[in-house]
This record gives structure tokens, sequence and C-alpha cells, in this order.
């Protein structure tokens, strides 16, 4: 069965300072990857994807991830938080076939310090 | 501007009540999915439906049905609500085919049952 682990709950990072959230899968073949963010009182908006080729990707927000098949994992990071990025992260994967059952991870909160 | 709207926002109900939830999306999406969020747990996969007047089990839909009457329209309904069903609900949808797995989100439903 897929799953996907966040294992860190919380992050709390200075504004200004860079921000990696960890993500890590399980899964039979190559899935599609996904981050999404969700704001507070908010839905989960998508902020990057991976379905194949170039293995760092570049999502909306100054945000990228980078694809390690080897490891299984689908690291997001950031240069430089501001403090709007202050919410919960999530990470998911899903089939390359037409299915959309996503399997979402845990989720980690960031709190932005200023 | 695309968007997936849940009709309430905020709903208290009582043990044994029966609770409608409502989304509808204004993107002629084939696709529509309720999920539930937990603390800790991320986003689990509650019901989906691929066409009007279908419908999927996904990971946890003990305790829960669906319709889909019409193509723009989801509903999640819990015949007699229990207190292990306060949560947050949030309804997506998404095309069929090469962008199937980029999900829209609707902001979310939280359920207090008392």
């Amino acid at each position: 069965a897929q799953s996907v682990t966040q294992p860190d709950i919380h992050i709390t990072v200075s504004e200004g300072a860079s921000l990696e959230l960890r993500c890590n899968y399980s899964y039979g073949a190559t899935p599609y990857l996904f981050w999404y963010v969700q704001s507070p009182g908010q839905g989960l908006q998508l902020l990057l994807k991976y379905f194949s080729g170039d293995t760092l990707v570049q999502g909306i927000k100054g945000f990228e991830a980078e694809f390690k098949r080897s490891q299984s994992s689908f690291n997001l990071r950031k240069p430089s938080v501001h403090w709007s990025d202050a919410a919960e992260y999530f990470c998911a994967v899903g089939p390359k076939s037409a299915g959309n059952k996503l399997t979402f991870g845990g989720g980690t909160r960031v709190l932005v310090k200023p | 501007d695309v968007k997936v709207t849940q009709s309430s926002r905020y709903l208290v109900k009582r043990t044994g009540e029966k609770v409608f939830l409502e989304c509808v999306q204004d993107m002629d999406h084939e696709n529509m999915f309720w999920y539930r969020q937990d603390p800790g747990l991320g986003l689990r996969l509650i019901y989906f439906s691929y066409d009007v007047k279908m419908k999927e089990k996904g990971d946890i839909p003990e305790g829960y049905s669906v319709s889909r009457e019409k193509k723009e329209r989801f509903s999640l309904i819990l015949e007699s609500a229990s207190t292990n069903q306060t949560s947050m609900y949030l309804c997506a949808s998404s095309h069929r085919g090469s962008g199937a797995n980029v999900l829209t989100f609707g902001a979310g439903s939280r359920l207090t049952v008392l």
C-alpha cells in the first residue's frame, strides 16, 4: 500500500531564513508527487507537482522541490521565508494512471518568527 | 476564477442527526472527492466520483454515503452523526485525463458533533 511520511509535525523558522520540509513516500512504481499548502481557514492550494523529467521542480511562491528516486523523497525548499509562508504543508503521491486517489502525508505546520 | 464551494463552513450537530455537506464546482470537472482532515493524520479519502451517479469508496467510507445527481454537485451524507465524525471535511475536484491528478480544493467544512 502506498504511504507518505512527513517526519516533522512542526517547524519554526525565522523570517528570511531558509526552509526545508521533508517528505518520504512508499509506492510500487514511480508516482506523481505533489506539495499543497493550507493557509489558516483555507482549503489546500497546489504549490508544485512532479510528473516526469527534470527532478528539480519549481512552484509558486518561490518554492521548489527535488525528487530523489533512490531515497524515495520529495523534499520542499524555499531559500528565504516570508511571514506569509506560515501555513500547513502537505505532501501527496498518486498513480500515473488515470485514477486520482492521492495519498497525503500528515502535514507539517510551519511557524515563522519575526 | 475557478472554484469549489462548500456551502457550510461551520456546523454543529447532535449525535444521531443526519448531516448533509454540499459541494459545488464551476469548472466542469468530471472527478469529485471528499476528504476528511484530522491533525497529524493529514487528509484521508472518504468517497470519490468519476461521473454523475457513480461513486467509489475511498479509504474510510464507513459511516458516510455520497450522492452525485449532477456533474457540478457532490454531497457527503452522515446518516447518523457520531462524535468521532467531528472533523474538517474537504471537497475537491479535477479533470479527467492528463490533468487528472491536480486537485482543486474547497475551503472546508468544519463539523462538530456533540
